[in-house]
């Protein structure tokens, strides 16, 4: 069984540019979560998607994030325009019901993203 | 606001010793705790998961331990080897099943 996939691996951009990280949670997980940790600090939650509805978007730093989820399958996160602060790892997890029935999420290996 | 940490922050031992790894919460309205481990570059691994009514979970080596009401918990590693080195990761659990991450502890077992 395929676990659950993130690309690209590492993106490089400068400041005021735009990227979109995608994430394939494995198949038939109707919930999908996206994690961040940046330097120094602790990994800490994004957004909380169940099919292709978002549950919970209150770790959303501000409205230069839009995640989606069409279809209910990947997903995508997009940082526009960029800024220095956004650099850190970007983690992707998916379950098949939410953590606190007791099932463990799976994590993608994160997307590393370096804003110059 | 829940707040998660994990002492100590770095530990360093020869294989076959046993150690203990902490984590403490400061909010105990919980469902459950669990702890990861994470290899360079790489994902998230779930080790063990504990319920908030359960005080422990076993598997193979490592030992989970919970007190809820004092916002503890342990991640005893029996028997270290080598492979054992990584980052290993707490976290709760809260109502709205976001997972709130300690710092983590970064373990390294000498051979």
């Amino acid at each position: 069984e395929a676990g659950v996939t993130q690309f690209p691996s590492h993106s490089v951009i400068e400041k005021g540019q735009t990227v979109t990280l995608r994430c394939d949670p494995i198949s038939g997980h109707d919930n999908l979560y996206w994690y961040r940790r940046v330097m120094g600090k602790e990994i800490k939650f994004l957004l909380h998607f169940v099919k292709e509805s978002k549950q919970d978007e209150s770790g959303m730093p501000n409205n230069r994030f839009l995640a989606e989820r069409t279809g209910g399958t990947y997903s995508t996160l997009k940082v526009q325009p960029a800024e220095l602060e956004d650099s850190g790892v970007y983690f992707c997890a998916s379950s098949q019901a939410p953590p606190g029935t007791g099932e463990k999420l799976f994590f993608g290996s994160g997307t590393q993203l370096s804003v110059l | 606001k829940q707040e998660v940490t994990q002492i100590p922050a770095a530990l360093s031992v020869p294989e076959g010793e046993n150690l203990v790894l902490n984590c403490s919460f400061t909010d105990s309205a919980i469902y459950n705790l669990q702890w990861f481990r994470q290899d360079p570059g790489k994902g998230l691994t779930s080790l063990l998961l504990i319920q908030s009514s359960q005080r422990e979970q076993t598997s193979g080596r490592l030992n989970a331990s919970l007190d809820k009401s004092s916002g503890r918990s342990t991640l005893y590693i029996a028997a270290s080897q080598p492979g054992d080195s990584a980052t290993y990761l707490c976290a709760v659990v809260e109502y709205g099943n976001k997972l709130v991450f300690g710092a983590g502890t970064i373990l390294r077992v000498k051979s």
